[in-house]
């Protein structure tokens, strides 16, 4: 029982450069999110999934885009990376407004 | 607007110093209330879940309380492994969405 993956683990990106960080969970939960956490900013939702077939917007979600692919799987594009979007990237399920599981994060410097 | 505040920033303790983290919020109604414990280079780990004021929540040397207001989370007789980052996060009525506080940043000396 792995809980929530991530990967990759740690990723450089040259601005304007593309990628999908990958999430999945094995908890059979509906719903899953991702966050951003900055220093002195604690964590930011980005985009979450309530349940597979939907998506909503966070707080903070422009230049970013998500795809549940299914009950397990939320991956999260970024489609031209500028360093602002430098940070720690998390992803989290839940069983809807329950107790949300979090992964062990995804590190993202863009140069 | 939804906010959760939490202080102090930053802990210093000496072992065995007992203390207590706040954690207070505002939002339209409150479907639940939840502590975390984030280790340096980790995710957050899940501690509690507080329903409604009045409600107490223990595990070991932590406790976690509820008012209509606020939460603490009390740490009884600290030790060294206790240090970490506690985040608290509230959830509105009628959402999903976590609303989380920047954290206090605890450091128990040996």
């Amino acid at each position: 029982n792995a809980g929530v993956t991530q990967t990759p683990k740690f990723q450089v990106l040259k601005t304007g450069q593309s990628m999908t960080l990958q999430c999945a969970q094995d908890m059979n939960h509906n719903s899953m999110y991702w966050y951003r956490q900055d220093p002195g900013m604690g964590l930011r939702l980005i985009y979450y999934s309530a349940s597979e077939g939907t998506t909503d917007k966070g707080e903070v979600p422009n230049g970013y885009n998500v795809s549940r692919l299914n009950k397990r799987e939320f991956s999260l594009r970024l489609e031209s990376a500028a360093p602002s979007q430098t940070s720690v990237y998390f992803c989290a399920s839940s069983s809807g407004a329950e107790t949300q599981y979090f992964g062990p994060g995804t590190r993202l410097l863009v140069l | 607007e939804d906010q959760v505040t939490q202080s102090p920033e930053a802990l210093r303790l000496q072992e065995g110093e007992s203390s207590s983290l706040n954690c207070s919020y505002t939002v339209s109604g409150l479907r639940g209330l939840f502590w975390y414990r984030q280790d340096p280079g980790k995710g957050p780990e899940f501690l509690f879940t507080l329903y409604s004021a009045g409600e107490e929540k223990e595990k070991e040397r932590l406790k976690a309380t509820l008012t209509k207001k606020e939460s603490f989370l009390h740490i009884t007789a600290p030790k060294p492994e206790d240090s970490a980052t506690y985040l608290c996060a509230a959830v509105p009525s009628g959402t999903y969405k976590y609303i989380f506080g920047t954290g206090t940043r605890l450091k128990v000396l040996a």
